[in-house]
């Protein structure tokens, strides 16, 4: 099992260009999410995924959009990259197994991506 | 403000000594408490996570949780170089969050020999 790939691993861009980052999982997970992560900042939310078909915004969805048609990839989009885009990008997937709403000790946990360092310019 | 808060560091500590990282959260619906490592230019792994208070080991790791004060810790006894990392708090609610994370700033630590 490859678990979580993301490519590309690094890419460069210019002010305004477009571009598309892909995650592929192979562990039949229904969630996934788009993570960012800029110093000082820790990991923050962008989009994430409950099913194919499906998208929802997260904590800082600006600027971004998202697509889930096959479950097992969910591709981050960036239609016109500015300076501020400037981070590492994470991917992650998990199982929709919960505890329900009652709660319970146990945790399914997010498997992450290696990440994509991306520069605009 | 930060729903969950950590202090960036960096801590630089000598090999074999106990390391205290700490965060600190404000929303009362989280239930679980994760700390994830992330090696450098890696993604990050789950290390361990804490349902509710309580205390968490495994190995040199151990993990506390006083919700009551809203106070996470992850303790490292004998600490190795091969620890040396960063270590993220994260936070959920659990339930129908659909799994959702609330990460802190992360810590950043080094093990020197």
């Amino acid at each position: 099992n490859a678990g979580v790939t993301q490519t590309p691993k690094f890419r460069v861009l210019k002010t305004g260009q477009s571009m598309t980052l892909l995650c592929a999982q192979d562990m039949n997970h229904e969630y996934m999410y788009w993570y960012r992560q800029d110093p000082g900042m820790g990991l923050r939310l962008i989009h994430y995924s409950v099913g194919e078909g499906t998208t929802a915004k997260g904590e800082v969805p600006d600027g971004y959009n998202v697509s889930r048609l096959k479950k097992q990839n969910f591709l981050l989009g960036l239609e016109s990259a500015a300076p501020s885009q400037t981070s590492v990008y994470f991917c992650a997937s998990r199982t929709d197994r919960d505890p329900g709403l009652a709660g319970g000790p146990i945790y399914n946990e997010q498997f992450f991506g290696p990440g994509t360092r991306l520069t605009v310019l | 403000q930060k729903e969950v808060e950590q202090d960036p560091g960096p801590l630089s500590v000598p090999e074999g000594a106990i390391v205290s990282l700490n965060c600190t959260y404000s929303n009362s619906a989280f239930q679980y408490f994760m700390w994830y490592r992330q090696y450098s230019r890696k993604g990050p792994e789950l290390l361990m996570y804490t349902y509710s208070s309580g205390n968490k080991e495994d190995g040199r790791f151990t993990a506390q949780v006083d919700k009551s004060s809203k106070y996470i810790s992850l303790f490292i006894r004998d600490s190795q170089p091969s620890d040396s990392a960063t270590y993220l708090c994260a936070c959920s609610p659990g339930g129908t969050s659909y799994g959702k994370l609330t990460f802190g700033q992360g810590t950043i630590l080094t093990v020197h020999p």
